[in-house]
């Protein structure tokens, strides 16, 4: 199957400081990325769609100033999670899509502010 | 708007035994159903993919799910459980197939020896 790296797939900050979590497919080319989070034992929240080329669309309650994403490329798509505060602490998940078949989750990357 | 109603947050079940993890949706639109496998500190793996075509849908590991539009149920099952099986199970409805996914609130499948 498809193969989607998320990078890192743990981190620990500072309170104030910014976080970038990568999102890449590496054996495919994906027209569309989703963004997650994960609050502890809970599902998963979709936090934003991006299109490459485009700018991301939030879901309703998500702060665009803080979670900036940037899609550049059809292979690549970034989360950067900026002055992070402890309630930013989660399990944020990317997935990517061909716009053909499914779409492929990364690993996920386990945020940690202190 | 679309959503997903999981029964059951834990599950328990005996090594060997059925297993049966509960899922229902709610679609304006012919619904695409999915079910998806966590492991701890993991990403999630796709077991199984409903797209309207045949109603019953086998995946990996053994598992199948049956969709059942007047029931509106889309119930993961497995003749018999295994040691590896336990993990988080999360069912999710996407509107289209734009894998844009509404997941539910998962069940924590463990497994008794």
């Amino acid at each position: 199957g498809a193969v989607v790296s998320q990078h890192p797939s743990r981190v620990i900050c500072k309170s104030g400081t910014s976080v970038k979590i990568e999102c890449r497919s590496l054996d495919f080319q994906a027209t569309t990325m989703f963004w997650y989070r994960q609050f502890p034992k809970q599902s998963l929240m979709l936090m934003a769609t991006s299109n490459e080329g485009s700018k991301a669309t939030y879901e309703q309650g998500v702060e665009k100033d803080k979670f900036l994403i940037n899609h550049a490329s059809l292979t690549l798509s970034t989360l950067t999670v900026t002055s992070a505060h402890p309630e930013d602490s989660s399990f944020y998940i990317c997935s990517a899509y061909t716009g053909v078949t499914e779409a492929f989750f990364g690993q996920g990357t386990r945020l940690t502010v202190v | 708007a679309q959503s997903v109603t999981q029964l059951g947050s834990h599950v328990s079940v005996s090594e060997g035994a059925l297993v049966l993890l509960r899922c229902n949706y709610s679609s304006s639109v012919p619904p695409y159903l999915f079910w998806y496998v966590q492991y701890p500190n993991q990403g999630l793996q796709l077991l199984l993919k409903y797209t309207s075509a045949a109603t019953l849908v086998k995946g990996i590991n053994g598992f199948e799910a049956e969709f059942k539009k007047s029931e509106t149920s889309f119930h993961l099952t497995k003749p018999s459980a295994h040691m590896s099986d336990a993990a988080e199970y999360f069912c999710a409805v996407s509107e289209g197939g734009n894998e844009k996914l509404t997941f539910g609130t998962g069940t924590r499948l463990t497994i008794i020896p």
